[in-house]
């Protein structure tokens, strides 16, 4: 699986869109980007994932590059219940395990 | 619909103690796996199942020890408890008939002594 490079951190006004930016410049052409956030002490919670157009869902809409290289997760209207880390994955569809590789991903704090 | 369960939630252990963390599913999920996540890092895979008594070794599996006798439970043995295995400790599960979402536990919190 592609390794992915996000922000440590970045902040956020409560009812702003906030756009967090993963690259992923080694991704390979069956790789799909997924994104999960971890609400503190809480299990990760799946969000969207794609392939190379660009998806919406109701919590969040996620914005890949033409090139697949680097993706844009954006939360419309942030809430403080949005702060959280999130997590740039990338993966093969229909792997036969749960191998998600997770880095540190980028803990987003939704400031009121 | 329960979705992901682990048990127990908290758990203190002597060093070289062993024990088991339990992990069942409900929802016919065929993936099934492990991560521990210490702190201020990502989650890393301890080992993982694709189904009913087959399991394969992830990034991190030393001192543990995986069984999936059925299709719902997946525990997780630790062998001979070490203050190097302190973590939070996740089950997760997936499968291709719900778009390979992979769907986590709440946790369970080790703590080794």
């Amino acid at each position: 699986d592609a390794k992915t490079t996000q922000p440590t951190s970045m902040d956020c006004a409560e009812g702003r869109a906030a756009n967090l930016p993963c690259n992923h410049s080694t991704i390979s052409g069956n790789e799909y980007v997924y994104w999960y956030r971890q609400i503190h002490s809480q299990g990760p919670q799946y969000i969207i994932h794609g392939l190379k157009n660009n998806e919406t869902n109701e919590m969040a809409s996620l914005i890949i590059t033409e090139d697949r290289k680097s993706s844009t997760l954006i939360l419309p209207h942030a809430t403080l219940r949005d702060t959280a880390v999130y997590y740039c994955i990338v993966r093969a569809w229909g792997g036969a395990t749960n191998k998600l590789i997770f880095g540190t991903g980028t803990l987003l704090a939704v400031q009121p | 619909n329960a979705g992901v369960t682990q048990t127990p939630k908290f758990q203190v252990l002597k060093t070289g103690q062993s024990m088991t963390l339990q992990c069942a599913q409900d929802m016919n999920h065929e993936y099934m796996s492990w991560y521990r996540q210490d702190p201020g890092m990502g989650l890393r895979l301890i080992h993982y199942s694709v189904g009913a008594g087959i399991t394969d070794q992830g990034e991190v599996p030393n001192g543990y020890n995986v069984s999936r006798s059925t299709t719902e439970d997946f525990p997780l043995r630790l062998l001979s408890a070490a203050p190097s295995q302190t973590s939070v400790y996740f089950c997760a599960s997936s499968s291709t008939s719900s778009g390979n979402t992979i769907y986590f536990g709440e946790g369970s919190w080790l703590t080794v002594v």
